[in-house]
């Protein structure tokens, strides 16, 4: 069974350019979120798709969007990249909702020049 | 809102010996709660979870932990550490509501085993 999947795995951008970041989540799962690691900050919560809506969302400026296709696959795209956006991505995807647990991808890592 | 504290950023332990990880979690409802297992450029590893079934809670690699909500805490032992141990561990509770899921994670554990 495959796990989520994240690509590109590494990623070298330029301060304030854009980037999208790819997110196939486990076949059947319906939710998929994301989350930024920095060592500054920890796990932060990015924000929650589930069938094609935004259920929730962490508190990251409004460059930060997300979107989720009718296959729940999932990107995620950053704009006007700042320095401080360098950081694990992660993406985790879930049957739906609470005691399911989520499962991780291995994280896109971003880092801004 | 939730929220999760891990008590101690850095453990070491030798290998054999007891690991115990320490994890608080603050909810104003009954929480679900969970702990991470992550290795170097890896992303995170569910080891085990917590949905109100039965406290003590077993997981993958030998690990387990305890729900006490009295404690409201949710420590996560092993009775005998390994070198592949190593990693960092992070606690993390599912904030539940009609707005949508997240987990809030605490701050993590690295946990080094001696030889």
């Amino acid at each position: 069974k495959a796990g989520v999947t994240q690509t590109p795995r590494y990623l070298i951008k330029t301060r304030g350019q854009q980037v999208t970041l790819s997110c196939s989540p486990i076949s059947g799962h319906r939710s998929v979120s994301w989350y930024q690691q920095t060592p500054g900050q920890g796990l932060q919560f990015l924000f929650e798709y589930f069938s094609e809506t935004q259920r929730n969302k962490g508190n990251f400026p409004g460059r930060f969007s997300g979107r989720q296709f009718s296959n729940s696959r999932s990107e995620m795209n950053v704009s006007t990249l700042e320095l401080g956006d360098s950081a694990l991505y992660l993406c985790a995807s879930s049957w739906g909702q609470g005691g399911y647990g989520y499962t991780f991808g291995s994280g896109t890592r971003l880092t801004v020049v | 809102a939730q929220s999760v504290t891990q008590l101690g950023s850095h453990v070491s332990v030798s290998e054999g010996a007891l690991v115990l990880l320490r994890c608080n979690y603050s909810s104003s409802v009954p929480p679900y709660l969970f702990w991470y297992v992550q290795y170097p450029n890896q992303g995170l590893q569910l080891l085990l979870k917590y949905t109100s079934a039965a406290t003590l809670v077993k997981g993958i690699n030998g690990f387990e932990a305890e729900f006490k909500k009295s404690e409201t805490s949710f420590h996560l032992t092993k009775p005998s550490a390994h070198m592949s141990d190593a990693a960092e561990y992070f606690c993390a509770v599912s904030d539940q509501g009609s707005s949508g899921d997240k987990l809030t994670f605490g701050t993590g554990t690295r946990l080094a085993v001696r030889p």
